[in-house]
């Protein structure tokens, strides 16, 4: 089965400072993973994806995540946080060795940037 | 941009009533989903819908829910008689595009539907 564990449920950072929102993953095979940022009353919008390839990959509004198959995590990271960027994010994982399309989601973090 | 439309995007009912969730998915899109968030927490898997019907359901998805696309744009969910548990935001999905080769499986989520059952 697929899962994905988001350790902290919030994380609070100074604006203009790098922030990390860590995520791991558990698959039977290869996964595809996703980081998703929800903004109050609002649907979840898409940031970025691991396919294949480069272990970094880059998304929406700055934010990069990195892959790290031995560590099984994907860990979303910026390197100057907004206050704009307050948010719940949520990981998301969806398992081809099990084929399914499905996405399951971890619990979220919500991240609070100060000015 | 296309993007994925649901409504209401709030109803009150009283426990025991029917209720029935529209959404319009993205219009080139094959695969369908219902996803659902109780008070801002974990987002939970209900159902995924393929070539008319369900590909994958979870535990949620109980004999109280269904899913149909009763024309070639919407696909609903029903709930048959609502408990107060059910009270949460309903999100629609959709993805994979029909014409391209590969698809990367990223879902496209509306603005979604919150269900207040009293």
């Amino acid at each position: 089965a697929q899962s994905v564990a988001q350790p902290e449920d919030q994380v609070n950072v100074a604006e203009g400072n790098p922030l990390t929102v860590k995520c791991t993953y558990s698959v039977s095979g290869n996964p595809y993973l996703f980081w998703y940022v929800q903004y109050p009353n609002r649907g979840l919008q898409f940031l970025l994806k691991y396919i294949t390839g480069d272990n970094l990959v880059k998304g929406s509004y700055g934010f990069e995540a990195e892959f790290n198959k031995s560590q099984t995590s994907f860990h979303l990271k910026k390197p100057s946080a907004l206050v704009s960027d307050s948010a719940l994010y949520f990981c998301a994982v969806r398992d081809l060795g099990a084929g399914r399309r499905a996405l399951t989601f971890g619990s979220g973090t919500r991240l609070q940037v100060q000015p | 941009e296309p993007e994925v439309t649901q409504t209401p995007s709030h109803q009150v009912t009283q426990m025991g009533q029917e209720v029935i969730l529209r959404c319009v998915p993205i219009s080139n899109h094959l695969y369908f989903y219902w996803y659902r968030q109780i008070l801002g927490q974990k987002v939970e898997f209900l159902v995924s819908f393929y070539n008319n019907e369900i590909s994958e359901k979870s535990e949620i998805f109980d004999d109280q829910f269904s899913v149909e696309r009763p024309d070639g744009s919407n696909f609903t969910l029903k709930i048959r008689s609502t408990k107060l548990e059910d009270s949460a935001m309903y999100f629609c999905a959709s993805s994979e595009k029909r014409d391209r080769v590969v698809n990367t499986g990223e879902l496209f989520f509306g603005e979604g539907s919150r269900l207040t059952v009293l």
